[in-house]
């Protein structure tokens, strides 16, 4: 079945400093993947995606990569601010060649980032 | 504004008791999903619906039942069969068939005393 592998945590960091979260998965076929960020108390919101390989997807200066020779999807960003403490989910929904996408999601555990001042 | 409603937001049960946690969207989703989150696991999928009238289970749907009677609406009872019912529970829909986004409310928070 399907799959997501993200890297334990928490994760902490100093403001400014740079952001890899790793993500990487099981599937067949196409999978969509996505990033998902949970603030305290709070639902999950997208936070981007991408559907095919090679893909970018972006966001409040967040991005990943579809990487499919790597099965990997791992989260970026350049100069993380206290306000993107939260706990970020990699997720996949299965889809077909056309991208068309059944949208079960499997979530990886998630990753808990702490940003210091 | 658009969104997803869960209620309560928080709630707190006896052993032996039934509860049902309450889904309504007005995002005109076809689509309803529930899930169960509890630290260090993630997300786990407990029932889903893709049309009124119609619902799958998800993979930990043992002690839970759902219902769609309506399109907005997607309650989620939590049975005194479930054995470990504390948690926090995540209701989504879901925007259009083809691009997999879910769209989650803010949840409700489960404590069996």
């Amino acid at each position: 079945g399907n799959s997501v592998t993200q890297m334990e945590g928490p994760v902490t960091l100093s403001e400014e400093a740079f952001l890899t979260i790793n993500c990487t998965y099981t599937a067949t076929g196409y999978p969509s993947l996505f990033w998902y960020v949970q603030y305290p108390g709070e639902g999950l919101q997208l936070l981007l995606k991408a559907t095919k390989a090679d893909d970018k997807g972006s966001n409040k200066g967040f991005e990943a990569t579809y990487r499919k020779e790597t099965t990997s999807f791992h989260l970026e960003k350049g100069s993380v601010q206290v306000s993107d403490s939260a706990v970020y989910f990699c997720a996949l929904a299965p889809s077909n060649a056309g991208g068309t996408s059944y949208g079960k999601l499997t979530f990886g555990q998630g990753t808990i980032l702490t940003v210091h001042p | 504004d658009g969104g997803i409603t869960q209620s309560p937001k928080y709630l707190f049960r006896k052993e032996g008791q039934n509860v049902t946690l309450s889904c309504e969207q007005n995002l005109n989703h076809d689509a309803m999903y529930w899930y169960r989150q509890d630290p260090g696991q993630g997300l786990r999928l407990i029932y889903y619906s893709q049309i009124v009238n119609d619902f799958q289970k998800g993979d930990i749907a043992e002690g839970y039942s759902v219902s769609r009677e309506k399109k907005e609406s997607f309650p989620l009872t939590v049975t005194s069969a479930q054995k470990n019912p504390t948690a926090f529970y995540l209701c989504a829909s879901r925007l259009a068939p083809n691009t997999g986004e879910l769209f989650f409310g803010e949840g409700s928070r489960l404590t069996v005393l």
